[in-house]
């Protein structure tokens, strides 16, 4: 298994911008996150996916958005990027909410200017 | 609202030496405690998951126990190795309503082992 995936790696956009990044999990989880992790601080939810179709927010929603078409995708998609948007993003699934940990991707790296 | 501090934020030893990380959360209606790894540039690793029921768990060289009542939760770590060099995050789920989806994270205590 390949575990979470997650492209691009890095990506520099312009504020402005829109872009999409990817995540897939081929572990047949049902429960998928997204999380953004500040320098130096902790991660916070961004939405979060409970199957396919079935999505709500989490901490730090705004500016984001999230469809889940399969159960193995996940993309986080951002609107006209703002500054405060650079971050590093994770994303995350899991098979049971209660008792099985989160397994997590790489992560991609986002700078805004 | 469920906040979860971690001390020290950083931490250097010898190599061979046995240390303690601490995590504190303020909310203690959580249904349970992981322990994650992070190394620089990568994603995180689960190290320990202990459920609300339980006091502690072990895996190696590493124990985490908890006190929900307390709101406490430490990660013993015997006999360190450079190799265990990281930033270690601990995050706590709630148990119930929006808060049990996700992960409250610490800011995470950044672990330099010297050999």
């Amino acid at each position: 298994n390949a575990g979470v995936t997650q492209t691009p790696k890095f990506r520099i956009l312009k504020i402005g911008q829109s872009m999409t990044l990817q995540c897939a999990q081929d572990m047949n989880h049902n429960y998928m996150y997204w999380y953004r992790q500040d320098p130096g601080m902790g991660l916070k939810l961004i939405y979060y996916s409970v199957g396919a179709g079935i999505t709500d927010k989490g901490e730090v929603p705004n500016g984001y958005n999230v469809s889940r078409s399969t159960t193995e995708d996940f993309p986080l998609r951002l609107e006209l990027a703002a500054p405060s948007q650079t971050s590093v993003y994770f994303c995350a699934s899991s098979y049971r909410r209660e008792i099985e940990t989160q397994y997590f991707g790489p992560g991609t790296r986002l700078l805004v200017l | 609202k469920q906040e979860v501090t971690q001390i020290p934020a950083a931490l250097s030893v010898p190599e061979g030496e046995n240390l303690v990380l601490n995590c504190s959360f303020t909310d203690s209606a959580i249904y349970n405690l992981q322990w994650f790894r992070q190394d620089p540039g990568k994603g995180l690793t689960s190290l320990l998951l202990i459920q609300s029921s339980q006091r502690e768990q072990t895996s190696g060289r590493l124990n985490a126990s908890l006190d929900k009542s307390s709101g406490r939760s430490t990660l013993y770590i015997a006999a360190s190795q450079p190799g265990d060099s990281a930033t270690y995050l601990c995050a706590v789920r709630g148990d119930s309503g929006a808060g049990s989806y996700q992960l409250t994270f610490g800011k995470g205590t950044k672990l330099s082992v010297i050999p």
